[in-house]
């Protein structure tokens, strides 16, 4: 099976960076993914990451390190409407199903 | 294209009873899976089709499920005699050959009273 582990909340100023950790452990591994999900609302596509290494887009920044287990979702330059729960999934072997981690739920204030 | 198409939206229903929920893919996608979220969880993988073929299906996914994509186009998750574990966010999501990104439909929300 797969085991994901990310922090449940996390609260950030606006204006600020935050880092929300992932760890995983699984066996065959062939992908780490990123959603954002508003409350209410269908997770959005954020990061993809296969190969050890920063990928950035934008404000926003994923790292892995497949050795490791790790993973992190960078945020810069902090909004109000970055506030959501942010996912960390994981794809394993041939198939193309992703397990989710339970989400960090991120808080922005002013 | 107006993305990946859920409906309903809500759905409320008695123990016991059948529902069906559909899910419109974008146009070119042949993949399409079905996801189930709780309250403060992920979403967890229920059954996943490239074109018509159901070819990976959970464990979470008890004989009371069905999913069906006749066409290799819209799909169909038929729930038998609703239990009130059965309460969930269910969610779509297709993607275009086996790229990295999927697009979530907005779910249907499913209560069993």
């Amino acid at each position: 099976g797969q085991n994901i582990d990310q922090p449940t909340e996390m609260t950030a100023t606006e204006g600020a960076i935050v880092q929300i950790n992932c760890t995983y452990q699984t066996s065959g591994f062939n992908g780490l993914f990123w959603y954002q999900q508003h409350a209410g609302e269908a997770p959005t596509f954020l990061s993809y990451n296969v190969l050890d290494g920063l990928e950035e887009k934008g404000r926003f920044s994923s790292f892995l390190s497949r050795s490791k287990g790790y993973s992190y979702l960078l945020l810069k330059e902090l909004q109000m409407k970055d506030s959501a729960s942010y996912l960390c999934a994981v794809r394993a072997g041939g198939g193309n199903k992703l397990t989710f981690g339970t989400g960090t739920q991120l808080k922005v204030e002013l | 294209d107006t993305g990946v198409s859920q409906n309903p939206r809500h759905k409320i229903t008695k123990r016991g009873q059948n529902v069906t929920f559909r899910c419109d893919p974008i146009s070119e996608h042949n993949r399409l899976y079905w996801y189930r979220q709780t309250l403060g969880q992920g979403p967890e993988f229920l059954t996943y089709f490239q074109n018509e073929a159901q070819l990976e299906k959970s464990r979470l996914l008890s004989d009371r499920f069905s999913a069906e994509r006749p066409k290799g186009s819209f799909s169909t998750l038929e729930i038998q005699r609703t239990e009130q574990g059965d309460s969930a966010m269910y969610l779509c999501a297709s993607s275009l050959g086996r790229g990295p990104e999927a697009f979530f439909g907005q779910g249907t929300r499913l209560t069993v009273v």
